[in-house]
């Protein structure tokens, strides 16, 4: 099992850009998440989905959309990037919100808006 | 409003000294707490959840609901310990999403 995938790696925006982070997991999960992690900032929650057909801001939504596509999969769109999106986005996804607490993260994506 | 703390963003210890990562909360009720680490070129991943009062890599913590602390502990650090350490409440109600610390960087000295 991969676990949870994110595509691309890394990425470079001007600002006003759009682009789509993707995300999947291969766990059958019920619940998926996307973050950012800043230096000094720690992770904070963008959005996450308990269940597919189901989505939830978090902390810091302003500036994103996602869409739960299915079970599977999970993106997160930035419609018109700016330089305070430069963060490394990072997806997670467990088997409910309700579980043990164990979330699976993907590898990361780190992007850059210039 | 901060709903979690770990006050140092970075801790420097000798290999073989104590360690303790600290992490306080502000939820009333009994919130679930978890400690989950992110080594170098590594996913973040979860190390231990108060409820199973386990053991992991030699590392416990203890929720302290007096001082709703829910600190980090090992007794001798190892070089391998050097990551990034979040702390990470959920709300008392349970089925919310995970609401993780600013993190605390642990580098063990040789």
């Amino acid at each position: 099992n991969a676990g949870v995938t994110q595509t691309p790696k890394f990425q470079v925006l001007k600002t006003g850009q759009s682009m789509t982070l993707q995300c999947a997991q291969d766990m059958n999960h019920n619940s998926m998440y996307w973050y950012r992690q800043d230096p000094g900032m720690g992770l904070r929650l963008i959005y996450y989905s308990a269940s597919e057909g189901t989505t939830d801001k978090g902390e810091v939504p302003n500036g994103y959309n996602v869409s739960r596509l299915n079970k599977r999969e999970f993106s997160l769109r930035l419609e018109s990037a700016a330089p305070s999106q430069t963060s490394v986005y990072f997806c997670a996804s467990s088997h409910n919100t309700a579980g043990d607490g164990t979330q699976y993260f993907g590898p990361g994506t780190r992007l850059l808006v210039l | 409003a901060q709903r979690v703390t770990q006050p140092e963003k970075l801790l420097s210890v000798f290999k073989g000294a104590p360690v303790e990562l600290k992490c306080n909360y502000s939820y009333s009720g009994s919130p679930e707490l978890f400690w989950y680490v992110q080594y170098s070129r590594q996913r973040l991943q979860l190390l231990l959840r108060h409820i199973s009062r386990e053991s992991i890599k030699g590392f416990t913590a203890d929720l302290n609901k007096g001082e709703t602390s829910f600190h980090l502990k090992k007794p001798f650090a190892q070089e391998e310990d050097s990551a990034m350490y979040y702390c990470a409440p959920r709300l008392p109600s349970g089925n919310t999403p995970l609401v993780f610390g600013k993190g605390t960087r642990l580098s063990v000295i040789a």
